[in-house]
């Protein structure tokens, strides 16, 4: 398995604070992803990165920032939480173009 | 931004007996990649399948095998000797070769009768 790890891998926050996610890989992959994932809606991206301090935005980005400043890591940041922002994020990082994801284990952040 | 359809939000199976999850796609690409995904209670995502578009013979790992019917941008997975593990959520996914974004759907949840 790839390793790819995610901290926290739960968080409940108030509303209004700013919250970081972690993503750390340790296979040198260039491309790294952040998904949320909410019920009926199955996968979603919100940012992604290809390669250091190279990032764009995906479908659902508002309300959402990224920082990739060293191969390994990819952070993401709610820079004033929202309720609707209550969701499992999931990052995921890939080698070359064409090959698949491998995700990490998941965050489940619940804003209250 | 291309589309991924799973039309069964939920599927049963009987144990030991085959099942299939069904798939469609939006995409006016000639060349991408598919990819099946099992989301257990765990929820941890693991890849099950891939398939490339430019390949006409459909993939197979073990009991699992997919229907590519590129024309009718379909992507079907089959699960054979279905077995208690197997229930999860299954996601397929799209993948084009110029692109890094992966589409996915929104799901089926598979369960698995002893």
């Amino acid at each position: 398995d790839a390793g790819i790890t995610q901290s926290p891998r739960h968080k409940v926050t108030e509303t209004g604070t700013p919250v970081t996610l972690r993503c750390h890989q340790t296979e040198n992959h260039r491309y790294m992803y952040w998904y949320r994932q909410d019920p009926g809606h199955g996968l979603r991206l919100i940012h992604y990165s290809y390669g250091v301090k190279d990032t764009d935005k995906g479908e659902v980005s508002d309300g959402y920032s990224v920082s990739r400043s060293k191969t390994e890591d990819f952070l993401l940041t709610l820079e004033s939480a929202t309720s609707s922002q209550t969701s499992v994020y999931f990052c995921a990082s890939g080698h070359l173009l064409n090959t698949e994801a491998f995700f990490g284990q998941g965050t489940r952040l619940t804003v209250v | 931004a291309q589309t991924v359809t799973q039309s069964q939000p939920e599927m049963s199976v009987q144990e030991a007996e085959t099942v299939t999850l069904s798939c469609t796609y939006d995409t006016s690409e000639s060349d991408y990649y598919l990819f099946w995904y099992k989301q257990p209670p765990s929820r941890q995502m693991i890849l099950v399948i891939r398939q490339e578009a430019y390949k006409q013979q459909n993939a197979t790992e073990n009991r699992f095998s997919v229907n590519f019917q590129k024309a009718a941008k379909s992507f079907s997975l089959k699960i054979s000797d279905s077995q208690l593990g197997d229930a999860a959520m299954y996601f397929c996914a799209y993948r084009s070769n110029t692109g890094n974004q992966f589409y996915f759907g929104t799901g089926t949840s598979l369960t698995v009768i002893p």
